[in-house]
C-alpha cells in the first residue's frame, strides 16, 4: 500500500513556542491531505484538508491562526502550531488518499510543557 | 451532517471468543473502510468495501457493507491477543477523500 511518513514522532515544546509537524507521501503524489487530532481512546477529529497550493480548509471551531497548514508540493504538508500551550498537547495525525483507501502517518505526540 | 454509530465503544473478551462490531447511519456512504490503531501509531487500513451486500474477508476478520450502503459490520472469529486495538469504521463519500469517522471500538483480548 502507500507510504505517508510523518515526522517528528514525538516532540516536547515550551509553552509559547511554535512546533512544526511534517506529513509527506513517499510513493505517491497527495493534493489533498488531511490533519487529525486525536485524545488518548478516542476516535479521530479533522481539523483541516490541506489543499495543494491553496488554502487549507478548516473544520468548524479549528483555528487556523493557530494550526497553520501549508501544502508547497504534491508530497508534503505541514501543520505548524503555533504560540502553543498545554492544551494544544495532544496526537496529531495526517492522512492522504490513494485508490480506494486512506494512508495515515505514524501520528506527532505533542506534549507542552 | 453524516455520521457514523459505531458500537460497542470498549469490548474485552477471552481469547477464542467472537465478536461482532457495528458501524450504522442514516446516510448513504459511496464507500467504506475499517483501520486498526495500536497506541502511539497512526490507523492501517484493513479493507474498503464499496458495493452494497459486499462481503470481505481478511483471514479470520469478515467485513459487511450492508445493502444500502448505510452501515456496516466487522466480526472477528476466535480473537487473539494480538487481535488487541482500536478498531475504527470510516464512510467516505466522494467529498475529495474526507473521511467520516465512528467513535471507535477498544478492544482487549485477554490471553
Amino acid at each position: 500500500g502507500a507510504v505517508v511518513s510523518q515526522h517528528p514522532s514525538w516532540v516536547i515544546c515550551k509553552s509559547g513556542t511554535s512546533v512544526k509537524i511534517e506529513c509527506r507521501s513517499l510513493d505517491f503524489q497527495a493534493t489533498t491531505m488531511f490533519w487529525y487530532r486525536q485524545f488518548p481512546k478516542q476516535s479521530l477529529m479533522l481539523m483541516a484538508t490541506s489543499n495543494e497550493g491553496s488554502k487549507a480548509t478548516y473544520e468548524q471551531g479549528v483555528e487556523k491562526d493557530k494550526f497553520l497548514i501549508n501544502h508547497a508540493s504534491l508530497t508534503l504538508s505541514t501543520l505548524t502550531v503555533t504560540s502553543a500551550h498545554p492544551e494544544d498537547s495532544s496526537f496529531y495525525i495526517c492522512s492522504a488518499t490513494a485508490g480506494m483507501g486512506a494512508f495515515f502517518g505514524q501520528g506527532t505526540r505533542l506534549t507542552v510543557v | 451532517t453524516q455520521l457514523l454509530e459505531q458500537s460497542p465503544q470498549f469490548l474485552s473478551i477471552q481469547e477464542g471468543e467472537n465478536l461482532t462490531v457495528y458501524c450504522n447511519s442514516s446516510s448513504v456512504f459511496s464507500s467504506l473502510q475499517w483501520y486498526r490503531q495500536e497506541p502511539g501509531e497512526g490507523p492501517v487500513l484493513l479493507v474498503t468495501v464499496v458495493t452494497g451486500g459486499e462481503v470481505k474477508k481478511l483471514k479470520r476478520l469478515t467485513f459487511q457493507f450492508g445493502d444500502a450502503r448505510k452501515d456496516s459490520s466487522l466480526h472477528i472469529t476466535a480473537a487473539q491477543p494480538g487481535d488487541t486495538g482500536l478498531y475504527l469504521c470510516a464512510g467516505a463519500n466522494n467529498q475529495g477523500g474526507k473521511l467520516i469517522f465512528g467513535q471507535g471500538t477498544e478492544l482487549s483480548v485477554k490471553p
